[in-house]
């Protein structure tokens, strides 16, 4: 059973680029948090998605980010014209439809540089 | 909103030794207390969980406390080694369907061969 999976490990974009973060939940999975985290610091929550559903966003700036989870396919979190400081990593997460929904399971993180 | 503060921010061991990372949060209605280990350029491995209704919980070298009264739940790592080595996390939050965990900032924990 693959655990959560997240692509691209790295990535890289010069300012003002648009940079594609993408998500694949665990098997049975239907809900998924992104989260960033910079060096050194705790794990700071961005959305909560489920299918076709944006559940939370208070986490996620208002401008130049957003995030989707279509009916098919990943979850996808998308920084458009990106600057310096949306270097950090990101992470997301998945939790069960049914049972411990509260229970989240990592992904590898995408590290994303803003050069 | 909810306010978790971890310490120590560094813990430093020699192998075989214990340590202990404890976390307080301020929502009473906190519910769900998960710890989870951060190797470096990998993302968090949740390894121990619990949840109000019971005080403590063990797995193997890990244990983790909870005391709702004074806000507060403790990692216990007994017998380290190395490999144990590690960034680790403590979260906290309102159990139920919309879990928004908030997560302390973690302990860097290095134990010695």
């Amino acid at each position: 059973n693959a655990g959560v999976m997240q692509n691209p490990r790295h990535l890289v974009r010069r300012r003002g680029q648009e940079a594609r973060l993408r998500c694949s939940p665990m098997k049975g999975h239907s809900h998924v948090y992104w989260y960033r985290q910079l060096p050194e610091e705790g794990l700071k929550f961005m959305v909560y998605l489920q299918k076709e559903n944006i559940i939370d966003e208070s986490g996620m700036p208002k401008e130049r980010f957003s995030a989707e989870f279509p009916k098919e396919g990943p979850s996808i979190l998308r920084i458009q014209q990106v600057v310096r400081g949306d270097s950090a990593a990101y992470f997301c997460a998945s939790s069960p439809e049914t049972g411990q929904l509260d229970t989240q399971y990592f992904g590898p993180g995408t590290r994303l540089t803003v050069l | 909103g909810e306010n978790v503060e971890q310490h120590p921010s560094t813990l430093s061991v020699q192998e075989g030794d214990s340590a202990v990372i404890k976390c307080t949060y301020s929502d009473s209605a906190s519910n769900y207390f998960p710890w989870y280990k951060q190797e470096l350029g990998k993302g968090p491995q949740l390894i121990i969980d619990i949840r109000s209704n019971v005080g403590e919980k063990k797995d193997q070298r890990i244990a983790v406390t909870l005391n709702k009264t004074a806000k507060h739940f403790s990692l216990h790592i007994t017998e380290t080694q190395p490999e144990d080595s590690a960034v680790y996390f403590c979260a906290t939050g309102p159990s139920g369907g919309s879990y928004i965990p908030t997560f302390g900032r973690g302990t860097s924990l290095i134990v010695h061969p």
